[in-house]
């Protein structure tokens, strides 16, 4: 069974650039999540969609991130513009169901710097 | 308080060593318990869920303890493999999310 794909694996880009991540979840997942996972840290949710609907994005920075998944299966988070502090690594995952039971199977990630 | 804490480390420890890694976390109403386990540079996999009778696979055995808010990980006669980040998961610690720690490091020495 194929995992989450996540590309580009490597981004590097300058401030107030704009950037896009996109992840193809496990084939028949209905959850999608983004994690930021910034050095020394654990993940941290930005975002999780049930299908194509969004079910929390309390912690989404949402004056400078957005994220989509249309026909509830591909998704892509974006950020405009980047500061410094968005440099992380960026992970998404996928679960049959959003209930807290499920294992979440996460992706390589796209490992962001911008300077 | 952080919602879920975990022992700082890093655990350098001798191949063959038990270690125990340990984490609090502040929410009483939490549902869900889990260790994922990371490699350097990779993405966190689930290692295990964490259960109120406590629960045992291989080497490596989990425990609640919901009234002290406490979990632990235990790994008997640990193995180079073993070397990566330790996660510390809780689920539904104030939303319906996944709540990680920051991680304890391994080492495991020859």
């Amino acid at each position: 069974e194929a995992g989450v794909a996540q590309s580009p694996r490597y981004k590097i880009i300058e401030k107030r650039q704009s950037v896009a991540f996109w992840c193809n979840p496990i084939s028949g997942h209905a959850t999608l999540y983004w994690y930021q996972q910034i050095l020394g840290q654990g993940p941290k949710l930005l975002i999780q969609f049930q299908n194509n609907g969004v079910v929390d994005d309390s912690q989404l920075p949402k004056d400078r991130f957005s994220a989509e998944r249309l026909k509830g299966v591909d998704s892509t988070l974006k950020i405009q513009p980047a500061k410094l502090e968005d440099s992380a690594v960026y992970l998404c995952a996928s679960s049959p169901d959003g209930g807290g039971h499920y294992e979440q199977y996460f992706g390589p990630g796209t490992r962001l710097t911008v300077t | 308080r952080k919602e879920v804490e975990q022992d700082p480390g890093p655990f350098n420890v001798p191949e063959g060593a038990t270690v125990a890694f340990n984490c609090t976390y502040s929410n009483s109403a939490s549902q869900s318990f889990f260790w994922y386990r990371q490699d350097c540079r990779k993405e966190p996999k689930l290692l295990m869920s964490v259960y109120s009778s406590g629960n045992e696979d291989g080497r490596f055995t989990a425990q609640l303890n919901r009234a002290s808010q406490y979990i632990s990980l235990l790994i008997r006669d640990s193995k180079l493999s073993d070397s990566a980040t330790y996660l510390c998961v809780v689920y539904g610690a104030g939303s319906y999310q996944l709540t990680f720690g920051k991680g304890t490091k391994l080492s495991v020495i020859p």
